[in-house]
């Protein structure tokens, strides 16, 4: 059974720093997630990442994957307020790769 | 193309009542899933669907029935609605078979209150 553990669970931040979201996994996954979710509304595609050494940039973010050490990070260059939201990775497993979802990195900015 | 909808986007019942929830898309995809998001918690799996009359379990299915007649559509059942289902569920849909994209789509939600 897959499991996903993030951490850290809560992060704040000043505008301009940069920091890591990291997301471990326990078994097998041929694929990881990255999800973003503002208050109240939907979870919003980031990223997906399907090989190992795999790294993929938007903007200020930027995820990568290693299999080997089942660990995913998003890391988080020159912080703005606009990023202030959850952050979710999710693995793939099964034959149907359903994904089980990490609990969450609530991330605030603070000016 | 409106993706991903879910109805209704509110619903409050009470103990024992039971209703359906709505997911429907239009973006012919295989996989269909429904999820449930309580305070704090990430997403957790609640039934999921392969293509039309197949479903199976996912990590919390207790008190749930899905069934899936067409591509397009994959209502969410709850049989006796309990305090404990108080929660915002979220439906999605993914189409790597017919598109060769591993993107894993999400509806806006229902926000389900069981008085």
């Amino acid at each position: 059974e897959l499991k996903v553990e993030q951490n850290p669970l809560f992060l704040s931040m000043q505008e301009g720093k940069n920091y890591t979201i990291y997301c471990n996994y326990s078994t097998t996954s041929d694929r990881l997630y990255w999800y973003r979710q503002d208050p109240g509304k939907s979870l919003e595609s980031l990223f997906v990442l399907l090989s190992n050494g795999a790294v993929k940039q938007e903007g200020r973010l930027m995820a990568s994957l290693d299999t080997k050490a089942r660990l995913s990070t998003l890391h988080i260059t020159a912080a703005v307020h606009d990023l202030s939201a959850t952050y979710f990775c999710a693995g793939a497993s099964g034959s149907a790769r359903q994904l089980t979802f990490g609990s969450g990195t609530q991330l605030t900015v603070l000016p | 193309n409106a993706g991903v909808t879910q109805t209704p986007k509110f619903q409050v019942l009470k103990t024992g009542q039971s209703m359906t929830l709505q997911c429907a898309q239009d973006m012919n995809h295989e996989y269909m899933s429904w999820y449930r998001q309580d305070p704090g918690m990430g997403l957790r799996l609640i039934h999921y669907s392969v293509g039309a009359g197949i479903t199976d379990q996912g990590e919390v299915p207790n008190g749930y029935n899905v069934s899936r007649s067409t591509t397009e559509d994959f209502p969410l059942r709850l049989l006796s609605a309990a305090p404990s289902q108080t929660s915002v569920y979220f439906c999605a849909t993914r189409g790597e078979v017919v598109s060769g994209n591993y993107e894993q789509y999400f509806g806006p939600g229902t926000r389900l209150t069981v008085t």
